[in-house]
């Protein structure tokens, strides 16, 4: 199978404070990884595609020194939610890239409130 | 701009029936296609990939592609309530791309 995990998979902070998602493939290597967010009843909004060893591409909208990515091995990447606010909660999935294909595997997901 | 559309439904079968969800794209040149399943709470799982022509048929679940139309379909036969779910239709244009996803179609299977 094509495993990906996440962790947390819940998280409540304050507001202003930071906030590591962890995204892990655990039996494949994962070159690309993606992030998506995910409001209720919304569909899934790609946030950002991040590479092993270069520097995440955001797509339009979302702050890259606001949701910090890094893609520091095949099989780990983190978003870090910076000066977390109320209107940062949502439902936070990433995804892995198997090899070379174009099929990608989720992770269950981290659902984040900021109180 | 590269679009994958679907009709949001919700899109009601009775138990038994056979389901038919469908998709379309904008882009021509897209490759490869999916279909994934989310329950109300989770994350999408991968049902189906389709890459060529025609139909690919795995247990309940049939996937078709008709390039020429940009069209993509799923059918799920034999129904049940536990294919109640959002069924979310996406398209690669190329190889390492992200895909774009459809709003997604919303199943419900009534017993």
């Amino acid at each position: 199978g094509a495993v990906v995990s996440q962790h947390p998979s819940w998280v409540i902070c304050k507001s202003g404070t930071s906030v590591k998602i962890e995204c892990r493939s655990l039996d494949f290597q994962a070159t690309t990884m993606f992030w998506y967010r995910q409001f209720p009843k919304q569909s899934l909004m790609l946030m950002a595609t991040s590479n092993e060893g270069s520097k995440a591409t955001y797509e339009q909208g979302v702050e890259k020194d606001k949701f910090l990515i890094n893609h520091a091995s095949l099989t780990l990447s983190t978003l870090t939610v910076t000066s977390a606010h109320p209107e940062d909660s949502s439902f936070y999935i990433c995804s892995a890239r198997r090899g070379n294909t174009d099929t990608q595997y989720f992770g269950p997901g981290t659902r984040l409130t900021v109180l | 701009q590269k679009e994958v559309e679907q009709n949001s439904g919700p899109l009601s079968v009775p138990e038994g029936a056979i389901a038919s969800l469908n998709c379309t794209y904008s882009d021509r040149g897209s490759q490869s296609f999916f279909w994934y399943r989310q329950y109300s709470g989770k994350s999408p799982e991968l049902i189906m990939s389709i890459y060529s022509n025609g139909d690919k048929e795995d247990g309940r679940f049939t996937a078709q592609l008709n390039k020429a139309s940009q069209y993509v379909s799923l059918l799920i036969r034999d129904s049940q309530p536990s294919d109640s779910a959002t069924y979310l239709c996406a398209a690669s244009l190329q190889a390492g791309t992200a895909l774009i996803f459809g709003k997604g179609t919303t199943l419900s299977v009534s017993s």
